[in-house]
């Protein structure tokens, strides 16, 4: 069936280290990749999201390819910082017979100074 | 802006104690969700609406029903409260124009319910 698969954690990184999350999914059709982030104590937010291959999503340093070839949309970052400390979702959206979201189990990071 | 918006933030039941975990959306999304988290776990979702007067099920609807008779409002209520319910719930809104979030269109969440049944 569709799925998503994240890399286990927790990772624990240095600031300014970088920083690879790998993500690799499953599906039936042609799905919109997303990475979202969930900081203590709140709901999860929109960090990027690519709609089809080859896009690459950005935003707040983090980037993401959508690589059909290998089923992947793993996120980068250059240099984290402390700020970064969160759980971050990888997660596809098909159309079945509701608009689907599959989320992967998330990926716990903690970045110290 | 408020955003999504959810009520209470955490809760204890008893087993077979009934209560509803409120949700708004000050958004005008046509589009409602609700989720929910276990540890370790990604989301699962429970149940989704599409616009007002129309629900349906998603992955994981035993336990839960939903009604939505308004835009702003999207109520999930536990009927008799087991064990297996013990979770954090997490509403959710999407607006498109289409209805496809293959298009991309964005979830936004509120900050969750923590529920914890003894």
């Amino acid at each position: 069936g569709d799925s998503v698969t994240q890399m286990e954690g927790p990772v624990t990184l240095s600031e300014e280290a970088f920083l690879t999350i790998n993500c690799t999914y499953t599906a039936t059709g042609y799905p919109s990749l997303f990475w979202y982030v969930q900081y203590p104590g709140e709901g999860l937010q929109l960090l990027l999201k690519a709609t089809k291959a080859d896009d690459k999503g950005s935003n707040k340093g983090f980037e993401a390819t959508y690589r059909k070839e290998t089923t992947s949309f793993h996120l980068e970052k250059g240099s984290v910082q402390v700020s970064d400390s969160a759980v971050y979702f990888c997660a596809l959206s098909l159309i079945t017979s509701y608009d689907k979201v599959i989320f992967g189990p998330g990926t716990s990071l903690s970045v110290i100074p | 802006n408020a955003g999504v918006t959810q009520t209470p933030k955490f809760r204890i039941l008893k087993i077979g104690q009934s209560m509803t975990l409120q949700c708004t959306q000050d958004m005008n999304h046509n589009y409602m969700y609700w989720y929910r988290q276990d540890p370790g776990m990604g989301l699962k979702l429970i149940y989704y609406s599409v616009g007002a007067g129309i629900t349906d099920k998603g992955e994981v609807p035993n336990g839960y029903n939903v009604s939505r008779s308004t835009t702003e409002d999207f109520p999930l209520r536990l009927e008799l409260a087991a064990p297996s319910q013990t979770s954090v719930y997490f509403c959710a809104s999407s607006s498109s124009a289409t209805g496809r979030l293959t298009l991309g269109e964005t979830q936004y969440f509120g900050p969750g319910t923590r529920l914890l049944v003894l």
